[in-house]
């Protein structure tokens, strides 16, 4: 089945604690991207990726990394995270033009 | 940037209605592509329908249409008769076929009254 996965569903951290949010997809698309969903605001970009080794920013990208080493697999950092960056996150892929496949969304919380 | 804007927060539809979601959007460039998302209350983000802007006719999935006008920049999404399960926060999109960022509207809320 091709799905965009993403790890985990929900987290409540602390203020200054790095996490990590993975996602993998199963359908070698070469473009995988981050978004973060708030309300009044819809979707925003924070990072894209058009392939391995090749990453570059959205409309949002300060205080979030991210790496390509594997065409499967899109890492959302958070290094330093604050409680401005508590949102509803997303990761999605697709190739070319095509529309794109999302995750089911990550539910952060940083207090 | 690209930006796209959708004006109608909330709307409200009776069962087996019709409804027109609008959007509109800002850009420089001659050949984009155009979505519609679906976000239920399960959070999930469904494509509804995608529009090429090369492409003059409007597509068409099932119940779901949208009427693109280029010149104007406005892609609307008609919901012909409307089920509960239609009730969601819908979204359109826009992408250019060269650029690498997707622009998403602040969403519509749409509830569907029994």
């Amino acid at each position: 089945e091709a799905q965009v996965t993403q790890n985990p569903r929900y987290l409540i951290t602390v203020t200054g604690k790095k996490l990590t949010v993975t996602c993998s997809q199963n359908m070698n698309h070469e473009y995988m991207s981050w978004y973060r969903q708030d309300p009044g605001l819809g979707l925003r970009q924070i990072y894209y990726s058009m392939n391995v080794e090749v990453t570059d920013k959205g409309d949002v990208p300060e205080g979030y990394k991210v790496s390509r080493k594997e065409k499967r697999n899109f890492p959302l950092i958070l290094e330093s995270p604050s409680p401005n960056q508590t949102s509803l996150y997303f990761c999605a892929s697709s190739f070319g033009g095509q529309p794109q496949h999302f995750g089911d969304g990550t539910r952060l919380s940083i207090l | 940037a690209q930006t796209v804007t959708q004006s109608q927060p909330e709307m409200s539809v009776q069962e087996a209605e019709t409804v027109t979601l609008s959007c509109t959007y800002d850009t420089s460039e001659s050949d984009y592509y155009l979505f519609w998302y679906k976000q239920p209350p399960s959070r999930q983000m469904i494509l509804v329908i995608r529009q090429e802007a090369y492409k003059q006719q409007n597509a068409t999935e099932n119940r779901f249409s949208v009427n693109f006008q280029k010149a104007a920049k406005s892609f609307s999404l008609k919901i012909s008769d409307s089920q509960l399960g239609d009730a969601a926060m819908y979204f359109c999109a826009y992408r250019s076929s060269t650029g690498n960022q997707f622009y998403f509207g602040t969403g519509t809320s749409l509830t569907v009254i029994p």
